[in-house]
């Protein structure tokens, strides 16, 4: 009950496409579900948060989309980038906690 | 602001060892979290401290333990190292426990293996 799924587990993307990264999850007191995106030998880094209560949450080029009755939420990268090759992971913490629970992560490859 | 800082960046120890990491949080954050990340088993928590004091822990075992100094600052220690912990291992630090600072940032990691 506190996983979170991930999927596809790997993406490749032709420069310019929309990369579509998708997440699943069960347990309904997650109240707070980030991405964050991770370069080999660095730390994730948070790209985009969004809460329950809200269903598309926009910041540039990346877009979050949430469907509570579905409990799924989504990553789209529009125009993606050689620059944007690397892991993505979705995770999800419980109301009143900081613990990240995360996605198996998306190895995602940008072709020039 | 400086991020995240952990040391050291790399270590490498033997089985039956113990290890000792540590981690500074960005100034002004109060809570530190850890994980391990692994290929197996990717990235797992393993325990959350805010003013000093543990307010959750993942399911590893008692081998793996940590604090928090009133500084913030915090240390994870692994004691009877096996081969399986060799992970790289994440501190997060936030502005405060749970409520609406819930972002987390990372630092680079610090990257164990034990032989």
């Amino acid at each position: 009950q506190q996983q979170v799924k991930q999927s596809p587990q790997s993406l490749i993307v032709q420069k310019g496409g929309i990369s579509i990264i998708n997440c699943a999850y069960e347990n309904t007191a997650f109240d707070y579900f980030p991405w964050y995106q991770q370069f080999p030998g660095k730390g994730p880094a948070l790209l985009i948060a969004i809460r329950p209560d809200v269903s598309e949450k926009k910041e540039g080029r990346f877009t979050i989309s949430f469907n509570k009755s579905a409990k799924q939420f989504s990553l789209h990268i529009m125009d993606s980038q050689p620059g944007d090759s690397a892991t993505y992971f979705c995770a999800a913490t419980f109301q009143g906690a900081q613990k990240l629970v995360f996605g198996q992560g998306t190895r995602l490859t940008i072709n020039p | 602001k400086a991020g995240v800082t952990q040391t050291p960046r790399y270590l490498i120890k033997t089985r039956g060892q113990q290890v000792t990491l540590s981690c500074s949080p960005i100034s002004g954050h109060r809570s530190v979290s850890w994980y391990q990340q692994t290929p197996g088993q990717g990235l797992q928590f393993l325990f959350e401290y805010f003013s000093e004091t543990q307010r959750n822990k993942g399911n590893f075992p008692g081998r793996f333990s940590g604090r928090q100094f009133s500084n913030s600052r915090s240390e994870m220690n692994v004691s009877t190292l096996e081969l399986g912990d060799s992970a790289l291992y994440l501190c997060a630090s936030s502005l405060s426990a749970g409520g609406l600072s819930k972002t987390q940032y990372f630092g680079p990691g610090t990257r164990l293996l034990v032989l």
